[in-house]
């Protein structure tokens, strides 16, 4: 079973920041906070990933809170090809302990 | 860089047949791992392979199997289809980061 809980769906306006919540209440200290995005008919594509700290690359920024039990993935400008399926996932570091169990995710629709 | 390749893109079998499905990682990457995902539904590990063996397994039977080949590349054989054995079945690879996707090879039965 996944570790994660999202909303199932959610919705924003083309332009603005976009923030999708994510609970792991049960993660382990040894544990990373994934995010992946699936657009329709694609295969999952990476976006961020972190331990403790947070964390912004050039697609999107990862806030994970003091006691690692949840953690919130941002689109600072989100556009209309952002709407997708966000999978929030908790990854071991170690070779048994790396494949990734995805849940349901949430479905972001961006309008105009 | 070409990222992680599958093939075909699309298979139509029939019940009981067996199908294989191939994968190339992306350049650098020495680890495979193949997942499958029904319609609205999230990925489901089945395995990977790593140096050649099978170093995980998720809860599928044994009628999948696979391979990976001295250059890295993997292929993923299921025997006596079902109905049910229909799905989107991708391949991720990764080389001690995070795992990069291919598109996935959509596998229908009849």
């Amino acid at each position: 079973d996944a570790k994660t809980t999202q909303p199932t769906s959610m919705d924003c306006a083309e332009g603005r920041a976009a923030n999708l919540p994510c609970n792991h209440s049960t993660i382990s200290g040894n544990e990373y906070v994934y995010w992946y995005r699936q657009i329709h008919s694609q295969g999952p594509q990476y976006i961020i990933h972190g331990l403790k700290n947070n964390e912004t690359n050039e697609m999107a920024s990862l806030i994970i809170t003091e006691d690692r039990k949840s953690s919130t993935l941002i689109l600072p400008h989100a556009t209309l090809r952002d709407t997708a399926v966000y999978y929030c996932i908790v990854r071991g570091r170690s070779y048994n302990t790396d494949k990734l169990i995805f849940g349901t995710g949430t479905r972001l629709q961006v309008f105009p | 860089d070409a990222g992680v390749t599958q093939s075909p893109t699309h298979l139509i079998k029939t019940r009981g047949q067996q199908v294989t499905l191939r994968c190339s990682p992306k350049s650098g990457h020495d680890t495979v791992s193949w997942y499958q995902q029904a319609l609205g539904q999230g990925p489901q590990f089945i395995f990977q392979y790593y140096e050649e063996e099978e170093r995980q397994r998720g809860n599928f039977p044994d009628r999948f199997s696979g391979h990976q080949f001295p250059n890295y590349s993997s292929e993923l054989n299921v025997n006596a289809l079902l109905l049910g054995d229909s799905a989107l079945y991708l391949c991720a690879s990764s080389g001690g980061g995070p795992q990069h996707f291919g598109d996935g090879t959509r596998l229908s039965i009849l």
